[in-house]
């Protein structure tokens, strides 16, 4: 079935050094990925996203890559603050006739700052 | 401008009870999704309006669930004879178009006693 997974539940950064987030997903069909931010009490905020026809897209102090070959997806967050610390969700819609825009979320990473 | 609103922030019910919680999407956002969020847990997709029709209402998990909007603009999510596993975060996202970037509201959590 279609799933989407991230590599570690809990990434701990040095204020300042860059992070990386690691994202696997299984459905090869699937055309447009998201990344999510979500912090404690609220809903998910948008951060950036890519089209299966683009290998990497950047955005302020964030940058997604895929890799459709190993079915991969990271996101890189430049010289990470404390206002980074959250909870990080990939998501994918899968394509096909049916395809309605569904998002299919993984199980989020949490990303820890410590000054 | 105005985000994704959701109504009420917090609810608090008892086992059997029906509830109703609203979403108010960005203006102008024709597509509009229901999503569930256990603790620890990303959402998971219920249901999804394209104006006025539910599209896809897949995600439903019993027919208990039912979600309306009926003039292509604010829906409520309805759960009938809630149970204990109801209780979560019910997230409600618009877009311009299916299809493009969702925008989330606060979410509403509800919790079954």
């Amino acid at each position: 079935g279609e799933s989407v997974g991230l590599h570690l539940p809990t990434l701990s950064v040095q204020e300042g050094d860059n992070s990386i987030i690691n994202c696997a997903y299984s459905n090869s069909a699937s055309d447009y990925f998201i990344w999510y931010k979500q912090e404690s009490g609220k809903g998910p905020q948008f951060i950036i996203d890519i089209r299966s026809n683009m290998d990497k897209r950047q955005g302020q102090r964030v940058t997604v890559l895929l890799n459709k070959t190993v079915k991969h997806l990271s996101l890189q967050i430049a010289a990470t603050q404390p206002g980074d610390s959250a909870v990080y969700f990939c998501a994918e819609t899968p394509t096909g006739s049916s395809n309605t825009g569904k998002l299919i979320f993984g199980q989020g990473t949490t990303l820890q700052v410590k000054p | 401008g105005a985000g994704v609103s959701q109504t009420p922030s917090n609810k608090v019910t008892e086992k059997g009870k029906y509830v109703e919680l609203r979403c108010d999407p960005i203006s102008g956002h024709t597509a509009l999704y229901w999503y569930r969020q256990s603790l620890g847990q990303g959402p998971e997709f219920l249901i999804y309006f394209q104006g006025t029709g539910a599209a896809d209402d897949s995600g439903l998990p019993n027919d208990r669930f039912f979600a309306v909007r009926p003039e292509g603009s604010v829906s409520t999510l309805k759960i009938q004879r809630t149970e204990r596993g109801d209780s979560a975060v019910y997230l409600c996202a618009s877009s311009v178009w299916f299809g493009e970037t969702q925008y989330f509201g606060p979410g509403t959590r509800l919790l079954v006693l």
